[in-house]
């Protein structure tokens, strides 16, 4: 697609349901990071993948969190028994290469919005 | 830990008003990067910083990069109601992650 496409747009959870977010990136880009974000702070950096491979999930909070990417293309994060303070934005994004320099932009879906009740 | 230390985090203003927000760190970063996000979207990229002392303008934006790479500044001339948003720096780390302040939110009032 044209950008990176994120499902479901909004999500409702009952506290303890776990819910899963989809992120569909630019096709063939190489990089897909999930970032969450508060609302007005900034992202706070969840988990990266180069390809199918997950290099880095120094980010994850806690192991209720597990974020995948099989084919390394389509990525899913999904959070088990889900908590109130896991409402947030969960923002996907894609980049042609491994590092963003001026010519390898990231590129930021519109998010998944999160709300545990 | 790399932080980005930005500021202010909250700025309203009249139109036609200068400002500049800035951003922090004791870190030294490959690049740097500035965002702004609108409401219900994602960050959308304004312009990336890689050479100590840059500086690049972007119609009445500009934005400087120290000489040591560890911070940053976004100038708006001029603003317009249209720049209402979250204005967002982040540093780029040597594996690629980015790493973002804590934004700014600016509202310009007609």
């Amino acid at each position: 697609g044209a950008g990176v496409s994120q499902s479901p747009r909004y999500k409702v959870a009952k506290r303890g349901q776990d819910v899963a977010l989809r992120c569909d990136p630019i096709s063939g880009h190489v990089s897909l990071f999930w970032y969450q974000q508060a609302l007005g702070q900034g992202p706070e950096f969840l988990t990266y993948f180069q390809n199918e491979a997950q290099l880095d999930k120094s980010g994850l909070p806690s192991d209720r969190f597990f974020a995948e990417r099989p084919e390394g293309s389509v990525s899913t994060l999904k959070i088990q028994r889900t908590q109130q303070e896991d409402s947030a934005v969960y923002l996907c994004a894609s980049s042609l290469a491994t590092t963003p320099n001026s010519g390898n932009t990231i590129y930021f879906g519109e998010g998944s919005w999160l709300t545990v009740v | 830990t790399q932080l980005l230390e930005q500021s202010p985090q909250f700025l309203s203003i009249q139109e036609g008003e200068n400002l500049t927000v800035y951003c922090n760190s004791s870190s030294v970063f490959s690049s740097l990067q500035w965002y702004r996000q609108e409401p219900g979207e994602g960050p959308v990229l304004l312009v990336t910083v890689v050479t100590g002392g840059e500086v690049k303008k972007l119609k009445r934006l500009t934005f400087q990069f120290g000489d040591a790479r560890k911070d940053s500044s976004l100038h708006i001339t001029a603003a317009q109601p249209g720049d209402t948003g979250l204005y967002l720096c982040a540093g780029s780390s040597n594996t690629g992650k980015l790493i973002f302040g804590q934004g700014t939110t600016l509202q310009v009032k007609p």
